[in-house]
């Protein structure tokens, strides 16, 4: 089913709490990229990463941290510091090569914080 | 930085008609344009691209357009099928390697 990999699918935590997403893709992709998916308002930017061990912040990384020690996983981090945790997260990994290719997204976690 | 717009938000289709999405882009520098297609509860899934030395691109059913000159870029869909109900996403990208910056989506309906 696709290649890259997240757990859990639904995961529910208390305010002020720490946790962890995982992505793992087996595609051998050079990037990796974590997306967040609200309502009404598409897909937003939270970070990417082209190569292991580097990465960027994306549009909206406040509140979020990621790490990249390996070439197939990209966990993220939602910390206490994100205001709005609650939310659909996508992510998506791609080839990097002579200009952009097509991004290959993951089932996604639906992340309930109370 | 790019801005991405996407309009309807939700469209309704009788089945049989076309169904036609329109997104305007801010950066003139974009050169790839990716259409994604996520049904209810599932992944986002690309359906068709342009880059932008290309003004259409047709893959059976599906269509893209788009227009450098006023920075905006169409998808459309051919008679359509309630299987096509589901969120389009399109999306623009300045990059050299692929970060892409989406537009809000739009909901199909595609009714009997």
């Amino acid at each position: 089913d696709g290649g890259i990999t997240q757990s859990p699918k639904y995961l529910f935590r208390k305010e002020g709490q720490n946790v962890t997403l995982s992505c793992e893709q087996n595609l051998n992709h050079d990037a990796m990229y974590w997306y967040r998916q609200d309502p009404g308002q598409g897909l937003r930017l939270i970070y990417y990463s082209q190569i292991v061990n580097d990465f960027q912040k994306g549009d909206i990384a406040e509140g979020y941290s990621v790490s990249r020690e390996k070439k197939e996983s990209f966990p993220l981090t939602v910390t206490s510091a994100q205001k709005n945790p609650t939310a659909f997260y996508l992510c998506a990994s791609s080839i990097v090569g002579t200009g952009v290719y097509e991004q290959y997204f993951g089932p996604g976690t639906r992340l309930t914080v109370t | 930085g790019e801005n991405v717009e996407q309009h309807p938000s939700t469209l309704s289709v009788q089945e049989g008609d076309s169904a036609v999405i329109k997104c305007t882009y801010s950066d003139s520098a974009s050169n790839y344009f990716p259409w994604y297609k996520q049904e209810l509860g599932k992944r986002p899934q690309l359906i068709i691209d342009i880059r932008s030395n290309v003004g259409e691109k047709k893959d059976q059913r599906i269509a893209v357009t788009l227009n450098k000159t006023a920075k905006h870029f169409s998808l459309h869909i051919t008679e359509t099928q309630p299987e096509d109900s589901a969120v389009y996403f399109c999306a623009a990208s300045t990059d050299s390697w692929g970060k892409l910056q989406f537009g809000a989506g739009t909901q199909v309906v595609v009714t009997p």
